[in-house]
């Protein structure tokens, strides 16, 4: 079975950083491009960004309203996702889910149950 | 690029309900549709336009006509009250997926 397990969600003041984890299992890891995505209070679901695989050199795409602040990495050796957040802002206040990619580039097959950040002083 | 969905969809216990998704040229890509109910992860229902996952009901069916791609829910029950969303990847300018702006279901 498929499980993806968030943490590292909480409060965080506006310009300060956090970094999410995912820890999956019950898949290759390694093969698959995996994602977050966030859904604010109350809205609709917003991609935030991906990495790719080790065969295509672990690159990163990233949504307009998060490039240049927001950074997604992978440990293979851990089956660990990450999102590092840095100078958060109050718009950043969501729920962020870690999502597999079932093929590159199409559904979105399974998703953790999501962990909540806030960004608020 | 925006994904345009009915904001709702009211139907009665036993009828069809149709939630549409539209607002941009789909030309190649794959349509995917999730479902969400409160406070839980969305689960995908549809997957390239109209495959269904393992697990998800047969009344769930999905179906695209030109820029118009629509997930059909027949015989509707009480536990298809959700939230549900389109989606696509979008690689032109940049690689992105593109969620719809989502429909609540509501079971009258």
């Amino acid at each position: 079975e498929v499980q993806l397990v968030e943490s590292g969600g909480g409060l965080v003041q506006p310009g300060g950083s956090l970094r999410l984890s995912c820890a999956a299992s019950g898949f290759t890891f390694t093969h698959h491009y995996m994602d977050w995505v966030r859904q604010a209070p109350g809205k609709g679901l917003e991609w935030v960004g991906r990495v790719r695989n080790r065969a295509n050199s672990y690159s990163t795409d990233y949504a307009a309203a998060v490039k240049g602040r927001f950074t997604i990495s992978r440990d293979d050796s851990k089956n660990s996702l990450s999102l590092f957040m840095n100078n958060v802002k109050v718009e950043d206040t969501a729920v962020y889910f870690c999502v597999r990619e079932f093929v590159p580039g199409e559904a979105l097959d399974n998703w953790g149950q999501g962990t909540l950040v806030t960004v608020s002083s | 690029y925006v994904l345009t969905q009915p904001p709702s969809v009211s139907v009665a216990p036993g009828q069809t309900a149709t939630i549409t998704c539209g607002g941009g040229n789909f030309g190649m890509k794959n349509v995917h549709w999730y479902q969400q109910k409160p406070g839980r992860a969305p689960i995908l229902v549809v997957h390239d336009d109209r495959d269904r996952p393992s697990g998800t009901p047969d009344r769930f069916s999905g179906s695209r006509s030109g820029n118009t791609a629509t997930l059909t829910i027949t015989r509707v029950e009480a536990g298809d009250e959700a939230d549900y969303y389109c989606q696509v990847w979008d690689e032109n300018p940049d690689h992105v997926y593109v969620f719809g702006t989502g429909t609540r279901v509501s079971v009258l």
